[in-house]
């Protein structure tokens, strides 16, 4: 079983959809999470942290379950620029002296 | 400097062949992250250093790889007697550690897209 685990997709959705995704992880002591956008032939930049009250950014929230281990990321109303590869980011700690994992990432298509 | 920097960009190189990729981390960030991504999966974790010592090689595939970084700036990673599997974007990553108390996110290069023919 994968440490981190995502739908690979692709999520094909008309613009201004509301769209969510899920992404389990199976180490119950990890203790950072994230989400990170990839762009085609790009490298991965952070997207956003994830706490465990739940956050927003915009167009963007994002919720952690600890009990559950699961991990999600809602956009809503949709831009074409969504387009991307969204990867789900696991750590076993605060600080950066720990190893991080990856999802195999979630595609999203945004349609006009 | 301002980004992450990973050279080459590209490598093409025959199976078998001795390869180097180098990356250049943030001035600063004591962490650095190796990773491997192949078409449509996600990052595969390699190895990362704290300062000079790597801290996790937990991830390289076996001894055909090794990477390095003597003075905890600039990391090479090595891999010797090359083959067609081998070909992967190589990612390099680093980071500064916990900012305010919140982690602050890895910072990657624009990685090397290495053939293997």
């Amino acid at each position: 079983r994968k440490e981190v685990e995502q739908d690979p997709g692709p999520f094909n959705v008309p613009e201004g959809a509301t769209v969510a995704f899920n992404c389990t992880y199976s180490n119950s002591a990890s203790q950072s999470f994230f989400w990170y956008r990839q762009d085609c032939r790009k490298e991965p930049k952070l997207l956003m942290s994830v706490y465990s009250s739940g956050n927003e950014d915009g167009r963007f929230t994002a919720q952690l379950n600890r009990a559950s281990q699961y991990i999600s990321l809602l956009i809503r109303d949709s831009k074409l620029s969504d387009s991307a590869t969204y990867l789900c980011v696991v750590t076993t700690s605060y600080s950066s002296a720990s190893k991080i994992i990856f999802g195999s990432g979630t595609r999203l298509s945004i349609r006009p | 400097g301002a980004g992450v920097s990973q050279t080459p960009s590209n490598k093409v190189t025959e199976k078998g062949k001795y390869v180097e990729l180098r990356c250049d981390p943030i001035s600063g960030h004591t962490a650095l992250y190796w990773y491997r991504q192949s078409l449509g999966q996600g990052p595969e974790f390699l190895i990362y250093f704290q300062g000079t010592g790597a801290a996790d090689d937990s991830g390289l595939p076996n001894d055909r790889f090794f990477a390095v970084r003597p003075e905890g700036s600039v990391s090479t990673l090595k891999i010797q007697r090359t083959e067609r599997g081998d070909s992967a974007v190589y990612l390099c990553a680093s980071t500064s550690g916990q900012t305010g108390g919140v982690f602050g996110g890895y910072t990657f290069g624009s990685g090397t897209r290495l053939t293997v023919v």
